[in-house]
């Protein structure tokens, strides 16, 4: 069955600094990937998705994340932290046969010191 | 713009009470789904539907049961609420057809069973 890890439940950067999210699934099959974010006290809103075109994608916010097969990864990045970008950062996968259901990662909890 | 909306931000209820969360979607969308989000362990779907009257059991349905009556519609019920049902609930509903379409969240109900 498919899983997906999240190096790290926080991460914490300086404002400015580079951000990067791991993401690592399990399946040799190449799946279709998501970055969600959550900010506080709000639900999930999609980042960016990966569904088999380039795999390099663009999202919202200046976040991106590259798709490597070899591997199994999908990490997101932000060349330059803001304050707003604090909030907790979903990756997620799903495939072609999964019934439209998404494997989550457990979060990863991103922290922008001043 | 989708707008998921639910009935309640905040809950609280004794154990043993009949809860209901309540979950409208105003973009016509064929699926919709219920999960469960506690801290380190991301999100856990319970049910989904793809359709009228239809559901299948996620992970973790243990508990609960979904009614959905109309499309827009899909409710959560916990039929004799307990402690460990104190959590978050998020809602979210997404196209039917194409595996990659994003999955949109409503903001949550953050319920607490004393």
């Amino acid at each position: 069955a498919q899983s997906v890890t999240q190096l790290g439940s926080h991460v914490s950067v300086s404002e400015g600094a580079l951000v990067l999210l791991r993401c690592n699934y399990s399946s040799s099959v190449p799946p279709y990937l998501f970055w969600y974010v959550q900010y506080p006290n709000q639900g999930l809103q999609l980042l960016l998705k990966y569904t088999s075109a380039a795999t390099l994608v663009k999202g919202i916010n200046g976040f991106e994340a590259e798709f490597k097969k070899s591997e199994t990864s999908f990490h997101l990045t932000n060349p330059s932290a803001h304050m707003s970008d604090a909030a907790e950062y979903f990756c997620a996968v799903t495939e072609a046969d999964s019934n439209y259901q998404l494997i989550w990662g457990a979060g990863t909890k991103l922290i922008i010191k001043p | 713009d989708v707008k998921v909306t639910q009935s309640s931000r905040y809950l609280v209820k004794r154990t043993g009470e009949k809860v209901f969360l309540e979950c409208v979607q105003d973009m016509d969308h064929e699926n919709m789904f219920w999960y469960r989000q506690d801290p380190g362990l991301g999100l856990r779907l319970i049910y989904f539907s793809y359709d009228v009257k239809m559901k299948e059991k996620g992970d973790i349905p243990e508990g609960y049961s979904v009614s959905r009556e109309k499309k827009e519609r899909f409710s959560l019920i916990l039929e004799s609420a307990s402690t460990n049902q104190t959590s978050m609930y998020l809602c979210a509903s997404s196209r039917m057809g194409w595996v990659s379409y994003e999955q949109y969240f409503g903001p949550g109900t953050r319920l607490t069973v004393t």
